[in-house]
C-alpha cells in the first residue's frame, strides 16, 4: 500500500531532550516536507526536500533540523525541544513533476508532540 | 508571499442540508492549483477536491463542488446533502510550480443530526 509512515504517533518529552520523528514513504517520491499544525494557523511548512541531500527551510524552521540521506526517509530532529514546539506534526510527500498537475500530496498520520 | 485565508473558524449545518465554506487567497501568479483537504478526528489529511487555475470550469466530486472566482481570488467549497461523516476540519490550500503547499487556518464543520 502506498503510504507515508510517521513515528511515533504520540510523544511527550521534556524541555531540552533531543528527539527525532521519523518519516518514510514507499512511493519513490522526490519531494518530502514537514508541517506543523496549530489551532487557527493551519499547517505551516517547517522544512522541505526536493531530492536526496537537497533540503531547504520553510516558513517556520527555527529549532528544527532535517536530513535526506535516502530518498524514502526524511526525519525531523528537535535538538533541544521547547514548550512552544508542542504541536501536531505532519510529514508529506509527492512527485516533483514539471507541472502542478503532478502535485498530489500524500500525508502521514501525524505526530502529536508535547514538550513539558 | 502567498497567503490563504479562511474567515470562518466554525460552521454548522443540519444533516441533509447544504453548506458553503469560504476561502480567499492572495497571489501574483496566473497558473496555480487550489485544494480543499478534510481532516476528521483521526487526524488524517484527506484530499477532497482540486482546482486548476487555468480551468474555468468549477471542479466537482460527488457531493462536493467549488466556486472558483479567479479574479476575486476566491475558492469556496460547497457540500450538498451533508452527512454526519462530513464533520471535520477543512483546510483550503494553494500551490504554485513546486513551491510549498500553503494552507489556510481551517474551518471546523459540525453536522447536526
Amino acid at each position: 500500500e502506498a503510504q507515508v509512515t510517521q513515528n511515533p504517533r504520540y510523544l511527550i518529552t521534556v524541555t531540552g531532550k533531543k528527539l527525532t520523528v521519523t518519516c518514510s514513504q514507499n512511493m519513490n517520491h522526490e519531494y518530502m516536507s514537514w508541517y506543523r499544525q496549530d489551532p487557527g494557523l493551519g499547517l505551516r511548512q517547517i522544512y522541505y526536500s526536493m531530492n536526496v541531500e537537497v533540503t531547504d527551510k520553510g516558513d517556520v524552521p527555527e529549532g528544527y533540523k532535517v536530513s535526506r540521506k535516502e530518498k524514502r526517509n526524511f526525519p525531523l530532529i528537535l535538538e533541544s525541544p521547547s514548550p512552544n514546539q508542542t504541536s501536531l506534526y505532519f510529514c508529506a510527500s509527492s512527485f516533483r513533476g514539471p507541472t502542478p498537475s503532478n502535485y498530489g500530496y500524500t500525508f502521514g498520520s501525524g505526530t502529536r508532540l508535547t514538550v513539558v | 508571499a502567498q497567503t490563504v485565508t479562511q474567515s470562518q473558524p466554525e460552521m454548522s449545518v443540519q444533516e441533509a442540508e447544504t453548506v458553503t465554506l469560504s476561502c480567499t487567497y492572495d497571489t501574483s501568479e496566473s497558473d496555480y492549483y487550489l485544494f480543499w483537504y478534510k481532516q476528521p478526528p483521526s487526524r488524517q489529511m484527506i484530499l477532497v477536491i482540486r482546482q486548476e487555475a487555468y480551468k474555468q470550469q468549477n471542479a466537482t466530486e460527488n457531493r462536493f463542488s467549488v466556486n472558483f472566482q479567479k479574479a476575486a481570488k476566491s475558492f469556496s467549497l460547497k457540500i450538498s446533502d451533508s452527512q454526519l461523516g462530513d464533520a471535520a476540519m477543512y483546510f483550503c490550500a494553494y500551490i504554485y510550480a513546486g513551491n510549498m503547499l500553503t494552507f489556510g487556518g481551517g474551518t471546523r464543520l459540525m453536522v447536526k443530526p
